[in-house]
């Protein structure tokens, strides 16, 4: 089963605008980590959150995780049509043996 | 290596046939994933190798499915007697080390088709 679940599932903005997509988790987590995917191939890594963080930064991404909703946000500023693919969530936990555990996905499109 | 390598990028097969997909990960890299991703849909767990530890071979959705992983380094999946629904992209992924907190490296996927 799934640990992670994004909301929403698809998103459409217009470029420039922000684009705000969320991660909710069922247990205790070690770390968090969000990865992007162009047309339904390999998955690149975006950034890690550890447990202990509350937020996190890198270029125009922005991350918060909040242990006590077992919840987190990817945003996602200045958005350019580039940013088009879709958004997963992965957690890992001892509980898991430390494995990663995707969610379902956020599919952005960002129009021109 | 420079990345997580997979072979074949694509493969068709008839139904019933046998399929081995293989994945090199990043040198050095200990834990290995296999991963099923049906078209639009989020990536579903097959199977977990973590060093010289037993595989987690918990998501594997049959006794068709299988993988091992030899030295520590190459894996492969088989799936015997494919069935349509067994059509997906297939991804493997390596990490440095589950003990900490590392990211996973992807391949660019097996595409699978089963006709």
């Amino acid at each position: 089963s799934q640990q992670g679940e994004e909301d929403p599932q698809a998103l459409s903005i217009q470029e420039g605008e922000n684009a705000t997509m969320n991660c909710s988790y069922k247990t205790s987590i070690n770390n968090l980590q969000w990865y992007r995917q162009n047309s339904g191939r390999g998955l690149v890594h975006l950034i890690l959150i550890r447990s202990n963080e509350r937020e996190k930064h890198s270029g125009r991404l922005r991350v918060t995780l909040d242990t006590s909703k077992k919840s987190s946000s990817l945003l996602i500023t200045a958005s350019r049509a580039a940013d088009t693919a879709s958004y997963f969530c992965a957690t890992d936990a001892m509980t898991t043996g430390n494995m990663l555990t995707f969610g379902g996905g956020t599919r952005l499109m960002v129009k021109p | 290596g420079a990345g997580v390598s997979q072979s074949p990028s694509n493969k068709v097969t008839e139904k019933g046939k046998d399929v081995e997909l293989r994945c090199d990960p990043i040198s050095g890299h200990t834990a290995l994933y296999w991963y099923r991703q049906s078209l639009g849909q989020g990536l579903e767990f097959l199977i977990y190798f973590q060093g010289n530890s037993a595989p987690d071979k918990s998501g594997l959705p049959s006794d068709r499915f299988s993988a091992e992983r030899t030295g520590g380094s190459v894996s492969t999946l088989t799936i015997q007697r494919t069935q349509q629904e067994d059509s997906a992209v297939y991804l493997c992924a390596s990490s440095l080390d589950v003990s900490r907190a590392t990211e996973a490296f992807f391949g660019q996927g097996t595409r699978l088709t089963v006709v």
